[in-house]
């Protein structure tokens, strides 16, 4: 099984900044199947990006997607009021896992 | 417009049974796996397994095979989730989610169902 892990698991900024995740991963993740998905305090999660690097639709491009092999990054250019939520990173190959989580607060 | 929507909370003691659906719309429900997403008091998203509606190919995390079983009835358009015995440790949101193929991310999801399980 691929492990996921992604750092911080907390970053605290204020809007406008911007704001970068990392998602390191245990071995290779085939194909850059890697998504990331954000979710807001009782809602299910979104997705933002798939293949590491596509938006999916509706996305804002000042959110963006980069990375392949086990070291992934999701940046926010700069945060608006409504990006303030956790970010989960996934890798979708055989057997798919999810890393734990970055919360991304108001600072 | 592509909807999931999943059946409401429920309350269960352990050890009794439990299924759960979630119910696609907007879309030929055939063609797109359904998949069962796990989120546990405050903490982050598990994958559980996924299922293919068209033939019923189901694959399973590691985790959770043999834990849970999931199946669909195409007929209605309806994905489950089902528990033979619930433990205290099943008390958690459960989400449900279309993926394209067998390599794609989850594009949309359910609203989740509330899961909790005491005695």
């Amino acid at each position: 099984e691929i492990v996921l892990t992604q750092s911080p698991g907390t970053l605290s900024l204020s809007p406008g900044e911007r704001a970068t995740l990392s998602c390191r991963a245990s071995q290779s993740v085939s194909s850059s199947f890697l998504a990331w998905y954000q979710q807001k305090r009782g809602q299910a999660p979104r997705l933002l990006i798939y293949g590491a690097s596509s938006r999916a639709t509706g996305i804002p491009d000042r959110f963006s997607g980069s990375g392949s092999g086990t070291d992934f990054t999701l940046t926010i250019s700069r945060l608006e009021p409504e990006d303030f939520a956790v970010y989960y990173c996934q890798q979708y190959g055989s057997s798919p896992t999810f890393g734990q989580g970055t919360k991304v607060e108001i600072k | 417009e592509v909807q999931l929507v999943q059946s409401g909370a429920e309350v269960k003691k352990p050890g009794e049974s439990l299924k759960i659906s979630c119910k696609g719309s907007g879309y030929y429900f055939t063609n797109y796996w359904i998949g069962w997403v796990r989120q546990m008091p405050g903490k982050g998203l598990e994958w559980m397994g996924v299922i293919y509606p068209g033939d019923s190919d189901t694959r399973y995390s590691p985790s959770f095979q043999g834990q849970v079983t999931i199946s669909a009835d195409k007929s209605i358009s309806t994905a489950f989730l089902h528990w033979s015995s619930l433990k205290a440790s099943d008390t958690a949101m459960y989400y449900c989610a279309r993926q394209t193929s067998g390599y794609f991310p989850f594009d949309y999801w359910g609203q989740g169902t509330l899961v909790t399980v005491s005695s």
